[in-house]
């Protein structure tokens, strides 16, 4: 089925240890995202990538690192993870930043950080 | 900045009752509105969208009008399921930003 495909859907952490996010979507979209939702905070942007090769910063960045492999591809790495990132983690792609036909999102990634 | 505002929940409600969540947003130019459903364990799907003033999008039952005179896409339903429980999120693109906004989102909780 066309979409986004998230990888893995669960996770856990030892505080400290490093891990990278997967994001792939096969709809040839341009801009790619990647949300972290909490409860009671709604979603809250990380990362990013308007067109393949350009990646910007969301609302928190800090902690993270993304990389926009190519134009299908688009992960999110924690370099050193930390109980304060236990949340679910969401990528989502658009035709293009304007996203006037919305947004698709994979089914997310549950990460527990201990 | 672009910003959604939607009421808080949860909302509850009976099978059959009428369902309203109200949305209102702040927007450069004319940003594209749309609604969101999150069944629990699920990504977000989208519901409907409304891109221009006056337009109403509509899908499974639930309508949203663009009112641009009163900054608003309330989302409505005429008679909810118990299917239908999830949280709903509004939100808004507005052109020459790539970054969507989106509200805190609303559960909605139907009882049998």
């Amino acid at each position: 089925n066309a979409g986004v495909t998230q990888t893995p859907k669960f996770q856990v952490l030892k505080t400290g240890q490093s891990m990278t996010l997967q994001c792939a979507q096969d709809m040839n979209h341009n801009s790619m995202y990647w949300y972290r939702q909490d409860p009671g905070m709604g979603l809250r942007l990380i990362y990013y990538s308007a067109s393949e090769g350009t990646t910007d910063k969301g609302e928190v960045p800090n902690g993270y690192n993304v990389s926009r492999l190519n134009k299908r591809e688009f992960s999110l790495r924690l370099e050193s993870a930390a109980p304060s990132q236990t949340s679910v983690y969401f990528c989502a792609s658009s035709e293009n930043g304007q996203g006037a036909h919305g947004y698709t999102f994979g089914s997310g990634t549950r990460l527990t950080v201990v | 900045g672009n910003s959604v505002t939607q009421m808080e929940g949860p909302v509850t409600l009976s099978e059959e009752a009428f369902l309203t969540i109200n949305c209102t947003y702040t927007a450069t130019g004319y940003p594209s509105l749309f609604w969101y459903v999150q069944y629990p364990g699920e990504g977000l799907q989208l519901l409907l969208k409304a891109t221009k003033a006056d337009d109403k999008g509509s899908n499974k039952g639930f309508e949203a009008t663009y009112r641009k005179e009163t900054t608003s896409f309330h989302l409505e339903k005429g008679s909810v399921q118990v299917s239908d429980s999830a949280v709903y999120f509004c939100a808004l693109a507005s052109g020459g930003s790539y970054i969507p906004t989106f509200g805190r989102g609303t559960s909605l909780i139907v009882h049998p």
